[in-house]
């Protein structure tokens, strides 16, 4: 079955522990990206990796980073969480061929910083 | 930049009533426009899209169509089931990019 697999799905941590949210998606798609979902805020975009190596800004990536060391991976690493990182965290691929317009998303992982 | 505005919730309706669910956009150029299904506890399932002027995208009895002259895509529905009750995000994605740019999210109730 073609999915986006995020673990942990829940997660509680402490202020300033490091901790790494991990993606894996099996239908070799290019794109990946990270989302938080906020109440109110909708939908806003972490960061995200054309491809193996290439990763980029989106809108609002300041206390996180993201690696792409293959194409299938894309984790997303808190290195000092802090409670304002509390949120429900989606990763999402995307093919980058011709008439590949949907994404697949995963179902979510849901991080409380106290 | 890109953005998208869509109607703030919650919207609570009976079963069978008519569903319209309003969005609109900023853009440059001619993106593609999506409506996504969040049901409870799972993640964003993609319902219908459009990547052209006067498309109009349908899937399970929820239609919108691409209208370029109003910037809109709203979302419809002729008989809602307690079934939809979830949030619907209205998004988009440019021409240039891969990036997709959300609307805050309506959240449907729909009662018996």
């Amino acid at each position: 079955e073609a999915q986006v697999t995020q673990n942990p799905r829940y997660l509680i941590t402490v202020t300033g522990k490091k901790l790494t949210v991990t993606c894996s998606q099996n239908m070799n798609h290019e794109y990946m990206s990270w989302y938080r979902q906020d109440p109110g805020l909708g939908l806003r975009q972490i960061y995200y990796s054309m491809n193996v190596e290439v990763t980029d800004k989106g809108d609002v990536p300041e206390g996180y980073k993201v690696s792409r060391k293959e194409k299938r991976n894309f984790p997303l690493i808190l290195e000092s969480p802090s409670p304002n990182q509390t949120s429900l965290y989606f990763c999402a691929s995307r093919g980058t061929g011709i008439g590949n317009y949907g994404y697949t998303f995963g179902s979510g992982t849901r991080l409380t910083v106290v | 930049g890109n953005s998208v505005t869509q109607m703030e919730g919650p919207v609570t309706l009976s079963e069978e009533a008519f569903l319209t669910i309003n969005c609109t956009y900023t853009a440059t150029g001619y993106p593609s426009l999506f409506w996504y299904v969040q049901y409870p506890g799972e993640g964003l399932q993609l319902l219908l899209k459009a990547t052209k002027a006067d498309d109009k995208g349908s899937n399970k009895g929820f239609e919108a169509t691409y209208r370029k002259e109003t910037t809109s895509f709203h979302l419809e529905k002729g008989s809602v089931q307690v079934s939809d009750s979830a949030v619907y995000f209205c998004a988009l994605r440019g021409r240039a990019g891969y990036a997709l740019n959300f609307g805050k999210g309506t959240s449907l109730l729909v009662t018996p």
